[in-house]
C-alpha cells in the first residue's frame, strides 16, 4: 500500500458528461501529480500541484482541470467527456518538488466513457 | 529533449530463468532513474531508484539495476523470475527542466512468465 488513495476505483459515464476524480496523498506529502494511462499514449503526465498551487503542466486538455485543497487532497475534473478520454487515471504524491523526489502512486481510477 | 526508451514491448521468460529489461534514456545531466512495476489492476510500485554513487542498485523483490553512463542505460535484472513477477515494468527519468522537476516514463515492458 503506497498510502495514496484514489476514489472511485471505477467510473462509467457517457460522452458529454463531467466527472471528478479524487486523490488523497500520503501523509506529509505536499505534491500531487496526475497522470493518464491509455493503451495508445502510455503514461502521460497531466498536471502537478504543490501545497495548493499549480506547479507544472503536461499534456492536459483544456476540458480537464485540477485543484489541490487546503487539506492537500486533490481533484481532477474532466468535462465534455469523449470516448478517447477512457483511460486509467493515476494520482501520485511526493514530499516536495525538487530533484530526486520520489513519486508514490495510487491504484488509479479507471474511467470508461460510453 | 529528455526521453526514455524501453525497446522491448513484450518479454516472455520461463519461471526460474534470468531476466533483463532494457531502458535507455536521453538526458543532458546526471539523471535520476527509477523502475516501477504495475501489476494487473494495480498502481505503480517503486522497485528501485538511482540517484548517485554505486552504479549497481538493489531494489525490492530481488530486482537490481545497473546505471551505465557510457551507454545511457539503466537495465533492470533479476537472476530468477517468479510467476508473480508477471506485470508491466516502467523505467522513468526524473528531469529538472524549465524550473520544474518531472518524471518522463518509458512506454513499458510487459513481462509474461511461463510455468
Amino acid at each position: 500500500d503506497s498510502g495514496v488513495t484514489q476514489t472511485p476505483k471505477h467510473l462509467i459515464t457517457a460522452t458529454g458528461q463531467r466527472v471528478t476524480l479524487r486523490c488523497s496523498p500520503r501523509s506529509g506529502d505536499l505534491s500531487v501529480y496526475w497522470y493518464q494511462q491509455s493503451l495508445d499514449q502510455g503514461l502521460q503526465f497531466l498536471i502537478q500541484y504543490y501545497n495548493g498551487e499549480e506547479r507544472a503542466k503536461g499534456n492536459i486538455l483544456e476540458r480537464f482541470s485540477a485543484q489541490q485543497f487546503p487539506d492537500l487532497h486533490s481533484e481532477l475534473n474532466l468535462s465534455s467527456l469523449e470516448l478517447g478520454d477512457s483511460a486509467l487515471y493515476f494520482c501520485a504524491s511526493s514530499t516536495g518538488t525538487g530533484e530526486g523526489n520520489i513519486q508514490y502512486f495510487g491504484a488509479g481510477t479507471r474511467l470508461s466513457v460510453l | 529533449a529528455q526521453s526514455v526508451t524501453q525497446p522491448d514491448i513484450h518479454i516472455t521468460v520461463s519461471e526460474g530463468a534470468s531476466l533483463e529489461l532494457r531502458c535507455n534514456y536521453s538526458y543532458g545531466a546526471t539523471p535520476y532513474l527509477f523502475w516501477y512495476v504495475q501489476s494487473p489492476g494495480q498502481g505503480l510500485q517503486l522497485l528501485l531508484k538511482y540517484f548517485s554513487g554505486d552504479t549497481l542498485v538493489q531494489g525490492i523483490k530481488g530486482f537490481e539495476a545497473e546505471f551505465k553512463r557510457s551507454q545511457s542505460s539503466f537495465n533492470l535484472r533479476k537472476p530468477s523470475v517468479h510467476w508473480s513477477d508477471a506485470a508491466e515494468y516502467f523505467c522513468a527519468v526524473g528531469s529538472y527542466t524549465s524550473g520544474t522537476y518531472k518524471y518522463i516514463f518509458g512506454t513499458g515492458t510487459r513481462l509474461k512468465v511461463l510455468a
